[in-house]
């Protein structure tokens, strides 16, 4: 069966690894969802969205994977450079105007 | 530049005293969001305009006030009656198109009681 990626609130990876974010959401009716970059003392920043009628997008060095059978998203980021340290949030829209966020997953690159 | 502005930084609050916290948008954006961030959490929702003039609490709007009285303007008052204020407020903005909504962030401001 297929393997549902774990929530962590760390990861650390080398610089030029694969990093896999994941996480968990909690509105089977939700239609939207984003993920957002964090660095320190500053806003989020949007990084890629996908809609409910797909299972993948893909942006330049990111894709999103969303599975509705497991309410389950992740964000993966080929080559992860030092630039790509921060706290990434997963979003989900509950409903017009309103979204719910994760809490987060900090990811620290080592050089 | 377009963009989302938050003013001040940094603020602080002393005991029983309303502070009042100012977000701008030269966007043209319809929607316009306020949300908290504490230390090593996500965001939660204070509040949220869809278009002027309305506007409907979030997940945690006690103890918080806010008014939508031009497109480009949200300001956010924390109340004296909101007993733990301490926290990065966020302002975001959004409009949506072809059923896709992200939001734009202002650089966010600190806010701390004395």
């Amino acid at each position: 069966g297929e393997s549902v990626g774990l929530h962590l609130p760390t990861l650390s990876v080398q610089e030029g690894d694969n990093s896999i974010i994941n996480c968990a959401y909690s509105n089977s009716a939700s239609d939207y969802f984003i993920w957002y970059k964090q660095e320190s003392g500053k806003g989020p920043q949007f990084i890629i969205d996908i809609r409910s009628n797909m299972d993948k997008r893909q942006g330049q060095r990111v894709t999103v994977l969303l599975n509705k059978t497991v309410k389950h998203l992740s964000l993966q980021i080929a080559a992860t450079q030092p630039g790509d340290s921060a706290v990434y949030f997963c979003a989900e829209r509950v409903s017009a105007g309103k979204s719910t966020f994760g809490d987060g997953t900090t990811l620290t690159v080592k050089p | 530049d377009g963009g989302i502005t938050q003013s001040p930084k940094y603020l602080f609050r002393k005991e029983g005293q309303n502070v009042t916290l100012s977000c701008e948008q030269n966007l043209n954006h319809d929607a316009m969001y306020w949300y908290r961030q504490d230390p090593g959490q996500g965001l939660r929702l204070i509040y949220y305009s869809q278009i002027v003039n309305d506007f409907q609490k979030g997940d945690i709007a006690e103890g918080y006030s806010v008014s939508r009285e031009k497109k480009e303007s949200f300001p956010l008052t924390v109340t004296s009656a909101q007993k733990n204020p301490t926290a990065f407020y966020l302002c975001a903005s959004s409009m949506e198109t072809g059923g896709r909504e992200k939001l734009f962030f202002g650089s966010g401001t600190q806010l701390s009681v004395l």
